[in-house]
């Protein structure tokens, strides 16, 4: 069976402009959470949706937003980018809300210029 | 307020010896989950080892334990027999089930030696 995967592996924006990250989870899997990682850091919680409805939100301003489709993958939309932006966003799936582990995509990384 | 602290930034350990790295916690919530995972070079995150609040007795998972002390606040995370193969960012997690949120720590960089 295939794993998390994430799309693209790597993106270059200018400040101001708007990116679109996807991830597929793994297949039966019907929650995503997505993670921000500034280099050097541990991950930072964005969000979790399951059922297509956002189950958890971290300390993010909202120029973030997120949304999950009917066959479970989720897209991550950033808007106004800044240069703080910079990072490597994971994509995590489980297969339920409560579920303890989660499998974690490889990751996109996101350079602002 | 949630938290999670490690703090060892970096550790040495010989190879096949055991190591143990450090988290410490905070939370209201009384339910919750702690979590370490590993982080190689590569990036990506692997899933090592779960315990529950509620949990009596502290989680193995092979070569990885982890010494639970509830009323200490803290989660350190034993590796024994260390390999070559462990060198690697290690993240202490933490959710809280009343939000589903999830914090991480800044992580433990350990380096196996040979």
């Amino acid at each position: 069976d295939a794993g998390v995967t994430q799309s693209p592996t790597h993106l270059i924006k200018t400040r101001g402009q708007h990116v679109t990250l996807r991830c597929s989870p793994i297949s039966g899997h019907k929650s995503v959470s997505w993670y921000q990682q500034v280099l050097g850091q541990g991950p930072q919680f964005i969000f979790q949706y399951y059922e297509k409805e956002e189950r958890g939100r971290g300390n993010f301003p909202d120029r973030f937003s997120a949304r999950q489709f009917p066959n479970y993958s989720s897209e991550l939309n950033v808007n106004a980018l800044l240069l703080g932006d910079s990072a490597l966003y994971l994509c995590a799936s489980s297969a339920g809300l409560g579920d303890n582990e989660q499998f974690f995509g490889p990751g996109t990384r996101l350079t602002v210029l | 307020a949630q938290k999670i602290t490690q703090t060892q930034p970096g550790m040495f350990v010989q190879e096949k010896e055991a190591v143990t790295l450090d988290c410490t916690y905070d939370t209201s919530d009384p339910s919750y989950g702690l979590f370490w995972y590993k982080q190689p070079s590569s990036g990506e995150m692997i899933f090592l080892i779960y315990q529950g609040s509620y949990d009596q007795q502290n989680a193995t998972e092979g070569r990885y334990s982890l010494n639970f002390q509830k009323a200490r606040k803290s989660a350190n995370l034993v590796i024994s027999a260390s390999q070559l193969g462990d060198s690697a960012m290690y993240f202490c997690a933490m959710r809280e089930y009343g939000t589903y949120k999830y914090i991480f720590g800044t992580g433990t960089r350990l380096k196996v030696l040979a």
